[in-house]
């Protein structure tokens, strides 16, 4: 069973860049079968998906995010990073960092806790 | 706007069938990418509840199932519990905006 532990500031300031690790346990890390993505849902919306990454470091992001995002990986850790620049008050989410299940079909198996980002001055 | 629209509640007494619908276009479940569901608890991550339009991952009660036709899918719960009440998402992949979730149902058991 693979889980997941996001960790980072709880309190970002507007124009600043949100900074987000996701640690991995469970032994499936450099599993071939599984990205590892990020998720963010504002307080009574819905779910955005914002990128994924494979162990091999190749990333896809979500179009509407303009190039603000990064996600990185360090397999030494069984870790995961996300990075948001020029982050304003519309990045306030609870931020889940998920198991990309990737095979015959491709879906998000295993998720996180998630963690709250408040973007404020 | 979500790119997949599903109906933001429906409700239903226990022991009873609702359906939630999700409806895409030609870009998404029109162009044949499969259709996942997820529940979601309040307070709680999502959780995946069928992934391949209609499959029901090890510990998911047969009371739920999804279908798939041309531009839409649906998940029925029949049987409804209390347990059931949570909020439900739909996910596919949108050949222009990568991965793609409905904008959520809000289930509630009477």
């Amino acid at each position: 069973q693979v889980q997941l532990q996001e960790s980072g500031p709880g309190l970002v300031k507007p124009s600043q860049t949100l900074s987000l690790t996701c640690t991995v346990s469970g032994g499936s890390f450099s599993s071939s079968t599984y990205y590892w993505s990020w998720i963010r849902q504002p307080a009574g919306e819905g779910l955005e998906w914002i990128g994924r990454i494979y162990t091999s470091g190749s990333t896809n992001y979500n179009p509407s995010l303009k190039g603000r995002v990064t996600i990185s990986v360090d397999r030494s850790k069984n870790q995961f990073y996300l990075r948001l620049s020029s982050v304003t008050a519309a990045d306030t989410a609870v931020y889940y960092c998920v198991a990309m299940y990737s095979n015959t079909w491709t879906y998000f198996h295993y998720w996180g806790q998630g963690t709250l980002v408040t973007v404020s001055s | 706007q979500s790119v997949l629209t599903q109906p933001p509640s429906v409700s239903g007494a226990p022991g009873q069938r609702v359906t939630i619908s999700c409806t895409g276009s030609s870009s998404n479940i029109g162009a044949n990418y499969d259709v996942h569901w997820y529940q979601q608890l309040p307070g709680t991550a999502p959780k995946v509840l069928i992934y391949g339009d209609n499959i029901r991952p090890s510990g998911v009660p047969d009371r739920f199932s999804g279908s798939k036709s041309g531009t839409s899918a649906s998940l029925a719960i029949s049987g409804l519990q209390v347990e059931d009440e949570a909020d439900y998402y739909c996910q596919s992949y949108d050949s222009r905006l990568s991965w793609v979730f409905g904008g959520g149902t809000r289930l509630t058991v009477l």
